[in-house]
């Protein structure tokens, strides 16, 4: 596709559930990043890959939440026993590579825990 | 570790008045620096960057930005300023000397709010 691509746009999961969250970035981006926004918020860094690889997942709040990407492609964010300080709208980015490109960022997907 | 630093939460201004929403940065290297805009139920849109060269930048929608480095700045400027331009705006900063040199860290928004 034309951009980067997130979803579900919106998910609804009860308290204690997993949630697999998808980013399908722009065909050949090597970097990939995950941010949280809280409502009405900034961007909170959670991890980002080069390649495959994350250099820095110090963003990631507990050990609940992962995240891989495999081909250089998809990357999927996985937060596990969900609790509803989690609710947040997650936003995917890619860059081409160069340190001097610019990210360009999917909708989101909007988590509801409740 | 890089950092960004948005001080305002908030920047008032009239339609057809100069506006300002400022960012400050702390890197160890040279910055990469970026202008985001975030306008209601919609993702980030790319506005503006510096990297290297004039100081002054300009981007999409009129907006500018004046990178100085002994003021470690990067503040995003438009002459004259339009309602729909009310939107949150982020500064983000990238460190090419940083191990992770591919990490893009923003600051923590600024809403522009323009009044008729």
């Amino acid at each position: 596709g034309a951009g980067v691509s997130q979803s579900p746009s919106n998910k609804v999961t009860e308290k204690g559930k997993d949630v697999e969250l998808r980013c399908d970035p722009i065909s050949g981006h090597t970097a990939l990043y995950w941010y949280r926004q809280r409502l009405g918020q900034g961007l909170e860094f959670l991890i980002y890959f080069q390649g495959n690889s994350a250099p820095d997942k110090s963003g990631l709040p507990s050990d609940r939440f992962s995240a891989e990407r495999t081909g250089e492609s998809v990357s999927t964010l996985t937060i596990q026993r969900t609790q509803q300080e989690d609710s947040a709208v997650y936003l995917c980015a890619s860059s081409l590579g160069p340190v001097g490109t610019e990210a360009f960022f999917g909708q989101g997907t909007r988590l509801t825990v409740v | 570790a890089q950092s960004v630093a948005q001080p305002e939460d908030q920047v008032n201004v009239a339609e057809g008045n100069p506006l300002t929403v400022k960012c400050t940065y702390s890197v160890s290297g040279n910055p990469y620096l970026f202008w985001y805009v975030q306008y209601p139920n919609r993702g980030l849109q790319f506005l503006l960057k510096y990297i290297t060269g004039d100081n002054l930048v300009k981007g999409s929608y009129g907006f500018e930005a004046e990178f100085n480095k002994s003021q470690t700045s990067f503040h995003l400027k438009k002459p004259s300023a339009l309602v729909s331009d009310s939107a949150l705006y982020f500064c983000a900063v990238r460190d090419p000397l940083n191990t992770g040199f591919q990490k893009l860290v923003f600051g923590t928004g600024t809403r522009l709010l323009v009044s008729p």
